[in-house]
């Protein structure tokens, strides 16, 4: 079974500019999560998603930050513009919407914002 | 919301026995879930608890008291391999996903 796959592994930007990350879950699983990690800290949810529609996007900084999920398979996180504070790993994980079962993760997408 | 909370960081000696504790407030409970993350990798699941008591996988043990909203990881007979952070992490409800910040493990030779 392929796992969780994201795109670019590493991404080195100036500030203001933009950046986009690219998920595709592992099939069938309807649950998928970003999440972001900055170094030495847990990760931080930023939105969920059930199939196309938003479940939590309470942590998301939706002045900057944007995500979808077209046709609830790939998903995509933007940041316009980014800060200094956004150097992180963004993490996509996803899930069967079952109880009981685990998250899955992908590499990650490391940014570096100078 | 959910409030998950372990400690920053634990050193202990190869061979030994290591106890990660993790309290928990959360809206709804589907779950508590087990990671290891190694340095500059995705997190990987270890174990997973519904139910209370104890759930044993091989040198890896997790508890759980949902009453108590606590948890704990058991490492048994540490191998250096297993220096590495270890996520708590709580399912919600509309399975929410919530970690906590991760408890650093070093083990020592």
């Amino acid at each position: 079974e392929a796992g969780v796959a994201q795109s670019p592994r590493y991404k080195i930007i100036e500030k203001r500019q933009s950046v986009a990350f690219w998920c595709n879950p592992i099939s069938g699983h309807a649950t998928l999560y970003w999440y972001q990690q900055i170094l030495g800290q847990g990760p931080k949810l930023l939105i969920q998603f059930q199939n196309n529609g938003v479940v939590d996007d309470s942590q998301l900084p939706k002045d900057r930050f944007s995500a979808e999920r077209l046709k609830g398979v790939d998903s995509t996180l933007k940041i316009q513009p980014a800060k200094l504070e956004d150097s992180a790993v963004y993490l996509c994980a996803s899930n069967l919407n079952r109880p009981y079962t685990e998250a899955f993760f992908g590499q990650g997408t490391r940014l570096t914002v100078v | 919301g959910q409030n998950i909370d372990q400690p920053t960081e634990m050193t202990a000696t190869e061979g030994a026995i290591v106890q990660i504790n993790c309290t928990y407030q959360t809206s709804g409970f589907n779950g508590l879930f087990w990671y290891q993350q190694h340095a500059g990798e995705a997190p990987t699941f270890l174990s997973y608890n519904v139910l209370d008591g104890l759930e044993e996988k091989g040198r890896f043990s997790s508890f759980l008291s949902r009453s108590k909203g606590y948890s704990y990881l058991l490492l048994k007979e540490l191998q250096m391999k297993d220096s590495a952070s270890y996520l708590c992490a709580v399912r919600g409800g509309d399975y929410k996903l919530s970690f906590g910040a991760g408890t650093t493990v070093t083990v020592r030779a």
